[in-house]
């Protein structure tokens, strides 16, 4: 079975601080990769993600992600946060047509 | 707005009721999913349903059941709820499920409280 896991619970930057959000996989075959977002009060959205091809992602708002095979990792980064980006970060994997297999979630706070 | 659709946002109840959370997914997509999000276990996937048919099961419990209707709509049934079942449930849709253009749209979620 797929297994995310989440390094940091909370995660707490000043404005302008680089960002990276760490994210390991558990599944060795071909891997799907996901971040989604959720902002105060509002749903999940797609972030990025990652199937096949450049291994460094590029999604909405400025937020990157490299996948690395070797790690089994798919981190999360912003070289600047904005106090806008404050909001719950969760990774999530899929393989073949297995469903989403999300991880733990990382609550950002991005103090002004 | 995700146009995914779901009521109530927020449901109090008490411990052995039966409660009835409902989806309406984005216009034309055939794909339900219902997850799960509570403090101690993260967001937990419970069920899939595409079409009226239901596609995989992860960790739902035996008093939870799901169904789609006909309308593409589908409910999420809590039975004989304990304690533990206080969570935020989940409501996803998509368009091409298990392909690489799939991308899941969550609605707002349903606030479940038992006391």
């Amino acid at each position: 079975a797929q297994s995310v896991s989440q390094h940091n619970h909370h995660v707490i930057l000043s404005e302008a601080a680089s960002l990276e959000l760490g994210c390991n996989y558990s599944y060795g075959g071909t891997v799907n990769l996901f971040w989604y977002v959720q902002y105060p009060g509002q749903h999940l959205q797609l972030l990025l993600k990652y199937f096949s091809g450049d291994p460094l992602v590029k999604g909405i708002k400025g937020f990157e992600a490299e996948f690395i095979k070797s790690k089994f990792s798919f981190n999360l980064r912003k070289p600047s946060v904005q106090w806008s980006d404050t909001a719950e970060y969760f990774c999530a994997s899929s393989s073949g047509y297995s469903t989403l297999t999300f991880g733990k979630g990382t609550m950002l706070l991005v103090s002004p | 707005d995700s146009g995914v659709t779901q009521t109530p946002k927020h449901l109090i109840t008490a411990t052995g009721q039966r409660v009835t959370l409902r989806c309406s997914p984005r216009s034309g997509d055939l794909s339900v999913y219902w997850y799960q999000q509570s403090l101690d276990q993260g967001l937990q996937f419970l069920i899939h349903y595409y079409n009226g048919e239901e596609r995989a099961k992860g960790n739902i419990l035996e008093r939870f059941s799901a169904q789609q209707f006909p309308d593409l709509h589908s409910e999420l049934n809590l039975s004989s709820l304990e304690l533990g079942d206080s969570a935020l449930y989940f409501c996803a849709s998509s368009a091409n499920p298990g392909t690489v253009n799939e991308k899941l749209f969550f609605g707002s979620g349903t606030q479940l409280s038992v006391l």
